[in-house]
């Protein structure tokens, strides 16, 4: 079945260690997105990317970086320039193009929970 | 993309309809209401979206004002499993080139039996 596949669900880090998220879609959509989630928060935009090579900040960028060498792939490494990279996070894809058929629904992940011990 | 506002909390009884209310008064003509839920520790899930008809799924209805600066998504027979927080965000349904999705804190939807 066709979706979006987030590993691994639970991650833990010691400060100072960067990690990487993955993010898996066989959705053939063109548009990707990164999402943090704090406690009772709702969801904050870290990164996202329109077409494979590109990508542009979200509102919290800083202390993570991406890649979007191919259409299907999008990981998020959280660097240890994060302050404080305790949380949910959360990868999405929708159709990039405009079309009878594109309602610019998201299609979300299950997350990664990742806690920096 | 236009800021909406939503209550922070809702209570509704197994079976009855919950009507959640999303207020976004500086939404554009272009822009689209969509609805999205998150049950605990899950990835978002879509509901349902529209522009100004109202609109019905087999998961809810979408009730969008004639002035389209509030709309109420409707749960017509609550459940427990409906227990999440729902989302309410308002955006063009596609632009050429950058384009962020915002979400809100949302309202915590509990379903009581």
């Amino acid at each position: 079945d066709g979706g979006i596949t987030q590993s691994p669900k639970y991650l833990f880090r010691k400060e100072g260690q960067n990690v990487t998220l993955s993010c898996e879609q066989n959705l053939n959509h063109d548009a990707m997105y990164w999402y943090r989630q704090d406690p009772g928060q709702g969801l904050r935009l870290i990164y996202y990317s329109q077409i494979v090579n590109d990508f542009q900040k979200g509102d919290i960028a800083e202390g993570y970086s991406v890649s979007r060498e191919k259409k299907e792939s999008f990981p998020l490494t959280v660097t240890s320039a994060q302050k404080n990279p305790t949380a949910f996070y959360l990868c999405a894809s929708r159709v990039g193009v405009a079309g009878e058929l594109n309602t610019g629904e998201l299609f979300f992940g299950e997350g990664s929970r990742l806690t920096v011990l | 993309d236009a800021k909406t506002t939503q209550p922070p909390s809702m209570d509704c009884a197994e079976g009855r309809a919950a009507n959640l209310p999303c207020n976004h008064s500086t939404i554009s003509g272009n822009e689209y209401v969509y609805w999205y839920r998150q049950i605990h520790s899950q990835g978002p899930q879509y509901i349902i979206h529209g522009l100004k008809n109202n609109e019905t799924n087999e998961m809810a209805s979408l009730i969008i004002t004639e002035d389209r600066k509030s709309s109420t998504l409707i749960l017509p027979h609550a459940t427990l499993r409906d227990t999440a927080v729902y989302y309410c965000i308002v955006r063009v349904l596609y632009i050429q080139g950058a384009q962020k999705l915002v979400f809100g804190q949302g309202t915590r939807l509990t379903i009581n039996p």
